[in-house]
């Protein structure tokens, strides 16, 4: 069975502290993403990463950024978490061949 | 360029009627379309998914959805609704070609399924 797993479901933080999402995936896909999800928003791109050390910005990506030293990993950092970071934290894995994205269950994090 | 449109935030119906979830996309490209669940504390899970073959796509628990290039569309319908489909429902749009961008989703459309 095809597996996107991230570290943590939930996470408290407080403001200022630098924040570490991890998300590993055993499908040797090229492609991994970091999506935000809030309500009445859908989820919305933070960063994505299609190879190791390789990385684009998505359509928020301020106040992150993101970590691919290996094909199965891939880290979303906070450096100074604020409270309107708060919010549920979703990554997707993705082969080349442009077919589904795999979702792991997310991390909800407060940051207080 | 990509968007997507979920016409509906909520949608209510009745155990036994028929379910229909409306989206629009826009894309420069040669879309890829996806429907995605899910369900109170859990990840997304697909429904189904149109990559160019057949218009009309068939998914898990009785959900199909049609691509209507014409019309910009991908409605997901269901013929009789459970209870169990009370869930959140996403509308995707991606580009066909490569798997290299990311996938844009809609806003969301939440099912409720009355008794």
């Amino acid at each position: 069975d095809v597996k996107v797993t991230q570290s943590s479901r939930y996470l408290v933080k407080r403001t200022g502290e630098k924040v570490f999402l991890e998300c590993v995936q055993d499908m040797d896909h090229e492609n991994m993403f970091w999506y935000r999800q809030d309500p009445g928003l859908g989820l919305r791109l933070i960063y994505f990463s299609y190879d190791v050390k390789m990385k684009e910005k998505g359509d928020i990506p301020e106040g992150y950024s993101v970590s691919r030293e290996k094909k199965e990993r891939f880290s979303l950092i906070l450096e100074s978490a604020s409270t309107n970071q708060t919010s549920m934290y979703l990554c997707a894995s993705r082969g080349i061949d442009g077919t589904e994205a795999f979702f792991g269950q997310g991390t909800r994090l407060t940051v207080v | 360029a990509q968007s997507v449109t979920q016409l509906d935030s909520h949608v209510s119906v009745s155990e036994g009627t028929p379910v229909l979830l409306r989206c629009n996309y826009s894309s420069s490209y040669s879309p890829s379309l996806f429907w995605y669940v899910q369900h109170p504390n859990k990840g997304l899970q697909l429904l189904l998914k149109y990559t160019s073959a057949a218009t009309l796509v068939k998914g898990i628990n009785g959900f199909e959805a049609e691509f209507k290039k014409s019309e910009t569309s991908f409605h997901l319908t269901k013929p009789s609704a459970h209870m169990s489909d009370a869930a959140e429902y996403f509308c995707v749009v991606s580009r066909r070609d490569t798997g290299r961008r990311a996938l844009t989703f809609g806003s969301g459309t939440r099912l409720q399924v009355q008794p």
